[in-house]
């Protein structure tokens, strides 16, 4: 069976601190994404990722970087948290390709709440 | 700048009724997708449409990709409480998808 774990289902953190979302997957896929996802917006591309070490912006990367420095493993940065960036966050990882060859699998969420 | 509307942003129905949710963009998508996601969970791959005009069904589910594959529709036939959920659509762009708005789907027994 699939699977995509992320770190925390719950997470508080106060304005300015450094914040670490991990996200592991056990499929051997290449690709691997960060979304936000806030009501009546939908999902919103972060970040992703094609390859070890390789990133690429995705809609809405300012104040984000995230690190993949193992295939498995996608992290995902907050420099210095705000509120406008308390939502929940989504990893995902699918095989190589382009978009309309692949299915996207999706973890369960980090809702990030920043005071 | 969001491509992907959805309509309704929500809808409440009672069990056996029959639903249509719509996605509709001004642009040109290779493909489209749909996900289901319920509570507490990252959302799940329903179906991909990827000819213009093409039609799938999965159970009681039917999905249209527009001729001009700009649009897409998902249809629920005799609406169950376990089709409750928030329903999305992600139109592929090279190597990504854009997802739209939502429709949040309460059905109720």
């Amino acid at each position: 069976d699939v699977k995509v774990t992320q770190s925390s289902r719950y997470l508080v953190k106060r304005t300015g601190e450094k914040v670490f979302l991990e996200c592991v997957q056990d499929m051997d896929h290449e690709n691997m994404f960060w979304y936000r996802q806030d009501p009546g917006l939908g999902l919103r591309l972060i970040y992703f990722s094609y390859d070890v070490k390789m990133k690429e912006k995705g809609d809405i990367p300012e104040g984000y970087s995230v690190s993949r420095e193992k295939k498995e493993r996608f992290s995902l940065i907050l420099e210095s948290a705000s509120t406008n960036q308390t939502s929940m966050y989504l990893c995902a990882s699918s095989l190589v390709g382009l978009a309309d060859s692949y299915e996207q699998y999706f973890g369960p969420g980090t809702r990030l709440t920043v005071t | 700048t969001q491509l992907l509307e959805q309509s309704p942003q929500f809808l409440s129905i009672q069990e056996g009724e029959n639903l249509t949710v719509y996605c509709n963009s001004s642009s040109v998508f290779s493909s489209l997708q749909w996900y289901r996601q319920e509570p507490g969970e990252g959302p799940v791959l329903l179906v991909t449409v990827v000819t213009g005009g093409e039609v799938k069904k999965l159970k009681r589910l039917t999905f249209q990709f527009g001729d001009a594959r700009k649009d897409s529709s998902l249809h629920i036939t005799a609406a169950q409480p376990g089709d409750t959920g928030l329903y999305l659509c992600a139109g592929a762009r090279t190597y990504k998808y854009i997802f739209g708005t939502g429709t949040r789907l309460k059905v109720l027994a």
